[in-house]
């Protein structure tokens, strides 16, 4: 059973660019979690989705950002415009349930980098 | 407003030696509390679950406190090891809610 898998490991991203970030769960798990990190800061979460529902976008930026789970294929999270302060660690994390009894499963994230 | 906080200094501990990591929150009613471990440039691995009703869990030489009188858990490795040298996350999970929140994190440096 291969992990969450996101990719790409690394993205460079000029100015005004559009970023696409793809997350595979693990194969059972309907529940995926986007998290973003910034040097010397905590994981910040953006948002829960179960399959083509997004459940909880509470740590989603309002513009620019937007994510889907579709029915068939990868979870995505987009940023459309990106700016220098869009540069990070974006995680994603995937679990068989939604509640807290039950561990997360984290990818090893996409560094996006904006020039 | 809601705070998790661990100890921004990085924990240097002698190899052999305990290493204590300590998670403090307010304003949060946790039905659960996690911890995790992150190196360099990889996601967080998950260790520890402790539910609000339980007052202390071991795995191995890990083992978790949570106090939610005091608002705190506290991590302990023991006998540490230079490869359990990490970040060492706490998350935690409201009642009702559905996702996790992390802390910052705790260096853990081990020397031999």
């Amino acid at each position: 059973n291969a992990g969450v898998m996101q990719n790409p490991r690394h993205l460079v991203r000029r100015r005004g660019q559009e970023a696409r970030l793809r997350c595979s769960p693990m194969k059972g798990h309907s529940h995926v979690y986007w998290y973003r990190q910034l040097p010397e800061e905590g994981l910040k979460f953006m948002v829960y989705l179960q399959k083509e529902n997004i459940i909880d976008e509470s740590g989603m930026p309002k513009e620019r950002f937007s994510a889907e789970f579709p029915k068939e294929g990868p979870s995505i999270l987009r940023i459309q415009q990106v700016v220098r302060g869009d540069s990070a660690a974006y995680f994603c994390a995937s679990s068989p349930r939604a509640d807290g009894n039950t561990e997360a499963f984290f990818g090893q994230g996409t560094r996006l980098t904006v020039v | 407003s809601q705070k998790i906080e661990q100890n921004s200094e990085a924990l240097n501990i002698q190899e052999g030696k305990t290493a204590t990591l300590t998670c403090n929150y307010t304003n949060y009613s946790p039905a659960y509390l996690q911890w995790y471990r992150q190196d360099p440039g990889r996601g967080p691995v998950f260790l520890l679950l402790i539910r609000e009703n339980e007052k202390e869990k071991r795995k191995e030489r890990l083992k978790v406190t949570f106090d939610t009188t005091l608002k705190q858990s506290l991590f302990h490795i023991t006998a540490s090891q230079p490869a359990d040298s990490a970040t060492y996350l706490c998350a935690l999970m409201n009642s009702g809610y559905s996702t996790l929140t992390f802390g910052k994190g705790t260096m853990l440096l081990v020397s031999p």
